[in-house]
């Protein structure tokens, strides 16, 4: 099955970027998937990348993806206090191709 | 609006007394799953479903049942809650298991 580790915590300055990171065991996933966890709410989803991609530009966010070294990033660029959340990484593994979360990354916005 | 709907969103019970969290879903979803989520753990999988009377145990399915009747709705059932039990508890529901997750706004629960 899937295997996906995410560091815990993460502390930037308003401003600058921040780089979350992510590695996974199960390279058959068509698609590897953000998702935000704000205060007191569900998993929104933030972002995907194809797997036959190497990188997915949306605004602010940018993903990477490393297929070789199963390694999966997401750069938030001109962080504020409102980016302050649970960042998970998903992707699809298993006999029943569903989702598997890594641990979640908490990011925190300094002023 | 589509969305996954969990009731209640909080509740405080006491080991042993039978509690059920419902779970809905408008957007016609064949796959639903109910996940915990507890501190430094992620989020564990405790049952999932594929379709209507399709069910099947995930990670931590353990003291935990659910049904699959209807195809919006998905409720876990608690028959003799535990304080191990206490956690936030998310309902999700999907196109099919390889497609996005829409979440549920969460189920806080503490067993005493």
């Amino acid at each position: 099955g899937e295997d996906v580790e995410q560091s815990l915590f993460l502390s930037v300055r308003e401003g600058d970027s921040s780089v979350i990171n992510c590695t996974y065991t199960d390279s058959s996933s068509t698609y590897l998937y953000w998702y935000k966890q704000e205060p007191g709410a569900g998993l929104q989803l933030l972002t995907y990348i194809f797997s036959n991609m190497d990188m997915k530009q949306d605004q602010r966010l940018t993903v990477l993806l490393n297929k070789k070294d199963k390694h999966l990033s997401l750069r938030i660029a001109d962080t504020q206090t409102g980016d302050s959340a649970i960042y998970f990484c998903a992707g699809v593994s298993g006999s029943a191709r569903q989702l598997t979360f890594g641990s979640g990354t908490q990011l925190t916005v300094l002023p | 609006e589509a969305q996954v709907t969990q009731n209640p969103r909080y509740l405080i019970t006491v080991t042993g007394k039978k509690l059920t969290v419902t779970c809905s879903q408008n957007m016609n979803h064949e796959y639903m799953s109910w996940y915990r989520q507890d501190p430094g753990l992620g989020l564990r999988q405790i049952y999932y479903s594929m379709n209507v009377e399709v069910t099947d145990k995930g990670d931590v399915p353990e003291g935990y049942k659910v049904s699959r009747k209807e195809k919006r709705n998905f409720p876990l059932i608690l028959e003799s809650p535990s304080p191990n039990q206490t956690s936030l508890y998310f309902c999700a529901s999907s196109y099919d298991s390889g497609s996005p997750l829409h979440f549920g706004n969460g189920t806080r629960l503490t067993v005493t």
